[in-house]
């Protein structure tokens, strides 16, 4: 139990396009939903919590038109990176929690996004 | 607000062998979490194990144990036996405790530790 799915697992695309990052989980209601940008053997940086039916709510620094966020249902959140540059070029996570249990957050595989 | 810091950048066990990684943390909150995930080469996150603050035990899960200083804010994890598949970065996290409702706190994450496990 408890497993999220992200989809595409990698995706390349040229500059200036539009990305759309989906997170699901499948067998288990989730309110909240974080995604994560992570570099190269460093540590995991939230960007944003996503709360079904409700706006995100962005971490300092992160550009909310450019990461767009929409979390419609209780089993999937998406993640939009419009007008891809290459320093967005990274590797995106997103996790979720299960209602009425306890905190633990369940990660989803990730997704590598290549910006050319 | 918190914070979590790993001051080992990289260990190496061999096989067979133990290994402790470090963690310390900071937080105002009285009720929090503590977890470690280990991230290995697929990059896939996987819990490891689970501490809920207000326990003196520490948790254990096979092979896989911690020993929680509440005191001292010091959260290590200590693998027995380790085997091949333990290679991966492992990361030391604190979550506030969920107060009620449906809103979770953030998890904060520490720089994390690759550990390489050796044949």
């Amino acid at each position: 139990g408890a497993v999220v799915s992200q989809h595409p697992s990698r995706v390349i695309c040229k500059s200036g396009t539009s990305v759309k990052i989906e997170c699901r989980s499948l067998d288990f209601q989730a309110t909240t939903m974080f995604w994560y940008r992570q570099f190269p053997k460093q540590s995991l940086m939230l960007m944003a919590t996503s709360n079904e039916g409700s706006k995100a709510t962005y971490e300092q620094g992160v550009e909310k038109d450019k990461f767009l966020i929409n979390h419609a249902s209780l089993t999937l959140s998406t993640l939009t990176v419009t007008s891809a540059h290459p320093e967005d070029s990274s590797f995106y996570i997103c996790s979720a929690g299960i209602i009425g249990a306890t905190d633990t957050q369940y990660f989803g595989p990730g997704t590598r996004l290549t910006v050319l | 607000a918190q914070t979590v810091t790993q001051s080992q950048p990289e260990m190496s066990v061999q096989e067979a062998e133990t290994v402790t990684l470090s963690c310390t943390y900071d937080t105002s909150e009285s009720n929090y979490y503590l977890f470690w995930y280990k991230q290995p080469p697929s990059r896939q996150m996987i819990l490891v194990i689970r501490q809920e603050a207000y326990k003196q035990q520490n948790a254990t899960e096979n092979r896989f144990s911690v020993n929680f200083q509440k005191a001292a804010k010091s959260f290590s994890l200590k693998i027995s036996d380790s085997q091949l598949g333990d290679t991966a970065m492992y990361f030391c996290a604190s979550k506030p405790r969920n107060a009620g409702g449906t809103s979770y706190g953030k998890l904060t994450f520490g720089q994390g530790t690759i550990l390489t496990v050796h044949p």
